[in-house]
C-alpha cells in the first residue's frame, strides 16, 4: 500500500511555543489530507480536511488560528499549533487521499506531542 | 451526535475463536465502510472495507458483513491470534465529502494465548 509518514514521531515543546507537524506522502500525490487528534484509549476526532493549494476546512470547535494547517503541495501537508500549552498534548495523526474515485485514506504513524 | 455506534468496547477471545465487533450507523448517505487497526502508539491501518451493494466481504480471516437494511455492518475475525490484539475502528464516510471518515469509538480487542 501506499506510505504516509509523519514527522517527527514525537515531541516535547515548552508551553506557550509552536510545533510543526510535517506529513508527508511518499510514495503518490495527495489531493486531500486530514488532520485527526486521538487522546488516549479514544476514538479519532477529526480536526480539518485539507486540498492541496486550498485554505483547510476545520472541523466544529477546532480553532483554525491555533492549528494552522498549510497544503502546500501534493505530497506535504503541515499541522502547526501555536501556543500550545499542556491540554494540546495528544496523538495527532494525518491521513491522505488520492483523490477522484479512489476512497483509501492512507495513515501516517502519528506525532506524541507533549507540551510541558 | 454519535454517527457511527461500535460494540462492544472491549473484547476478549481466545486463540482460534472468533472475534465479532458490530457497527451501526444512522446516516443513509453514507457509502463507504472501511474497518481499520491501530496498535498502541501507531496510526491506523486499513483492514477491509466494503460498499453498500455487496453483503459481505471477505478478505483471508477478516470478513465484513453488511446489512443495509439495518444499517449495521459488522467484522469477523476468524481463528483470531493473539497477535491480532489491537484496537479496531469501524468507519463510515460520504463520496461527496472527500469520503471525509466518521469513525466508531473503537473497540480493543485481546486474544488471549
Amino acid at each position: 500500500g501506499a506510505v504516509v509518514s509523519q514527522h517527527p514521531s514525537w515531541v516535547i515543546c515548552k508551553s506557550g511555543t509552536s510545533v510543526k507537524i510535517e506529513c508527508r506522502s511518499l510514495d503518490f500525490q495527495a489531493t486531500t489530507m486530514f488532520w485527526y487528534r486521538q487522546f488516549p484509549k479514544q476514538s479519532l476526532m477529526l480536526m480539518a480536511t485539507s486540498n492541496e493549494g486550498s485554505k483547510a476546512t476545520y472541523e466544529q470547535g477546532v480553532e483554525k488560528d491555533k492549528f494552522l494547517i498549510n497544503h502546500a503541495s501534493l505530497t506535504l501537508s503541515t499541522l502547526t499549533v501555536t501556543s500550545a500549552h499542556p491540554e494540546d498534548s495528544s496523538f495527532y495523526i494525518c491521513s491522505a487521499r488520492v483523490g477522484g474515485m479512489n476512497t483509501e485514506a492512507f495513515f501516517g504513524q502519528g506525532t506524541r506531542l507533549t507540551v510541558v | 451526535q454519535q454517527q457511527v455506534k461500535q460494540s462492544p468496547q472491549s473484547l476478549i477471545v481466545q486463540k482460534g475463536g472468533i472475534s465479532i465487533i458490530n457497527c451501526a450507523y444512522e446516516n443513509t448517505a453514507f457509502d463507504y465502510f472501511p474497518w481499520y487497526q491501530q496498535f498502541p502508539g501507531k496510526g491506523p491501518a486499513l483492514l477491509i472495507a466494503i460498499r453498500p451493494d455487496v453483503s459481505e466481504k471477505k478478505e483471508g480471516r477478516f470478513t465484513i458483513s453488511f446489512n443495509k437494511s439495518a444499517k449495521q455492518f459488522s467484522l469477523h475475525i476468524m481463528d483470531s491470534q493473539p497477535g491480532d490484539s489491537a484496537t479496531y475502528f469501524c468507519a463510515a464516510s460520504i463520496r461527496g465529502s472527500n469520503y471525509k471518515l466518521t469513525f466508531g469509538k473503537g473497540t480493543l480487542l485481546t486474544v488471549n494465548p
